[in-house]
């Protein structure tokens, strides 16, 4: 089965906390890429990275950074030093080897408090 | 350069009732993929077109349908609209319909049937 799980429905921070958005990823494919978005009250998902099944390089971009773990099947997520703009739900996806579906996790809610 | 744009940006119809949406993708984008996004949870795959022809398809009902024009943009066509069709329809462009390919999103359609 082609699977992402999310287990954190709603996290709740005070700005400037570090926060750490988990995911967990199901699938029997070698070859498959993960995906991170982002999606404000508007609507539009907005894309934040792609990383394939063979790079298991930890990536960071300013204050996002990603962890890959292909042993514990994760692509976990952490915020640095958060921001009230940081609010939104975020929502990890999969892309199997069958074309180019993307199967997403229920997402998680992130509310940055001022 | 412009993002993915979709018509209309919200939509109320009554049950039974048809409904079509649009989606013009990114300047030389060649592939469009339709997802429903019901409230509270993740986007769920619907169908995906490259240069006109359909490569995927979600676990939806026949009511649903889709087409892609030479110039790329598509429309969804849903059928005899039920209660639980309500959701956010999102559309995604990319270069090519292969799994190696980041998916752009559009703000959706926000779809409420009575």
């Amino acid at each position: 089965a082609q699977k992402v799980t999310q287990a954190q429905t709603e996290i709740s921070v005070v700005e400037k906390e570090d926060v750490t958005l988990d995911c967990v990823y199901e699938t029997r494919d070698t070859t498959y890429y993960l995906f991170w978005y982002k999606q404000p009250p508007s609507g539009e998902l907005v894309f934040l990275i792609r990383r394939n099944s063979f790079d298991e390089q930890n990536e960071i971009s300013g204050r996002y950074s990603w962890n890959f773990q292909k042993s514990t099947s994760s692509f976990n997520f952490t915020i640095t030093a958060s921001q009230v703009v940081d609010s939104a739900v975020y929502f990890c996806a999969l892309s199997p080897n069958q074309g180019g579906k993307l199967i997403f996790g229920q997402g998680t809610e992130l509310s940055v408090k001022p | 350069d412009a993002g993915v744009t979709q018509s209309p940006t919200h939509l109320i119809k009554t049950r039974g009732q048809h409904v079509t949406l649009r989606c013009s993708p990114i300047s030389g984008h060649k592939s469009v993929s339709w997802y429903q996004q019901v409230l509270g949870q993740g986007p769920q795959f619907i169908f995906q077109y490259y240069e006109k022809e359909e490569r995927g398809r979600g676990n939806f009902p026949d009511r649903f349908s889709a087409r892609q024009f030479p110039n790329y943009s598509s429309e969804l066509n849903v059928n005899a609209l039920l209660l639980g069709d309500s959701a956010l329809y999102l559309c995604a462009s990319s270069l090519t319909s292969g799994i190696l390919e980041t998916q752009y999103f559009g703000p959706g359609t926000r779809l409420l049937v009575l």
